[in-house]
């Protein structure tokens, strides 16, 4: 699986845009770009994922660089609930696409 | 659907006990998974299924059992119980049709464990 940096935490404003940046230098080109989020002392939940595309869904949007090296979470309009720790993984889409390997995340405050 | 449902969802055990960590899901998944999370950290995987009868190591099975005898239960069993096993313990399932399917993975709510 592809190792991935993310920073340990931001901040952002309640009703702006949080954009939760990751680094994954060295994915391959046939590794997915997960985003999972574990609100405090819950299950982490499935947000989104994508292989060389964009990707857009009713949670948040993912932008994938071309070249696949990093990629963006956005949460268009970011709401108090929306305070969690984020997880990016790069993981196989072949045979070994169980595994998902959760790193420590971002810890993302939403602020009044 | 509830999802995944765990049971207990706290315990406290000495060491040297045993106990079992339930996990049940309803969505037909084939998929199932034990993770811990040690406080601030991420999740580890300690075993997985692929389905009914077949079950294999993850990265951290030392000093745990697993069983899949439905679609399901995977029931996930502590032997010996050790102070380094104080963690928080989450069941996950998903569906993986075909290969190269995207693994979009349900948890359940976790069972927090300590040992004394």
């Amino acid at each position: 699986d592809a190792k991935t940096t993310q920073p340990p935490s931001m901040d952002c404003a309640e009703g702006r845009a949080a954009n939760l940046p990751c680094n994954h230098s060295t994915i391959s080109g046939n590794e997915y770009v997960y985003w999972y989020r574990q609100i405090h002392s819950q299950g982490p939940q499935y947000i989104i994922h994508g292989l060389k595309n964009n990707e857009t869904n009713e949670m948040a949007s993912l932008i994938i660089t071309e070249d696949r090296k990093s990629s963006t979470l956005i949460l268009p309009h970011a709401t108090l609930r929306d305070t969690a720790v984020y997880y990016c993984i790069g993981a196989d889409s072949g045979g070994s696409n169980y595994k998902l390997t959760f790193g420590k995340g971002t810890l993302l405050t939403v602020n009044p | 659907n509830a999802g995944v449902t765990q049971t207990p969802k706290f315990r406290i055990l000495k060491i040297g006990q045993s106990m079992t960590l339930q996990c049940t899901q309803d969505m037909n998944h084939n998929y199932m998974y034990w993770y811990r999370q040690d406080p601030g950290m991420g999740l580890k995987l300690i075993y997985y299924s692929v389905g009914a009868g077949i079950t294999d190591k993850g990265e951290v099975p030392n000093g745990y059992n697993v069983s899949r005898s439905t679609t399901e239960d995977f029931p996930l069993r502590l032997e010996l119980a050790a102070p380094s096993q104080t963690s928080v313990y989450f069941c996950a399932s998903s569906y993986l049709g075909r290969r190269g399917a995207a693994n979009e993975q349900f948890f359940g709510p976790g069972t927090r464990l300590t040992v004394l």
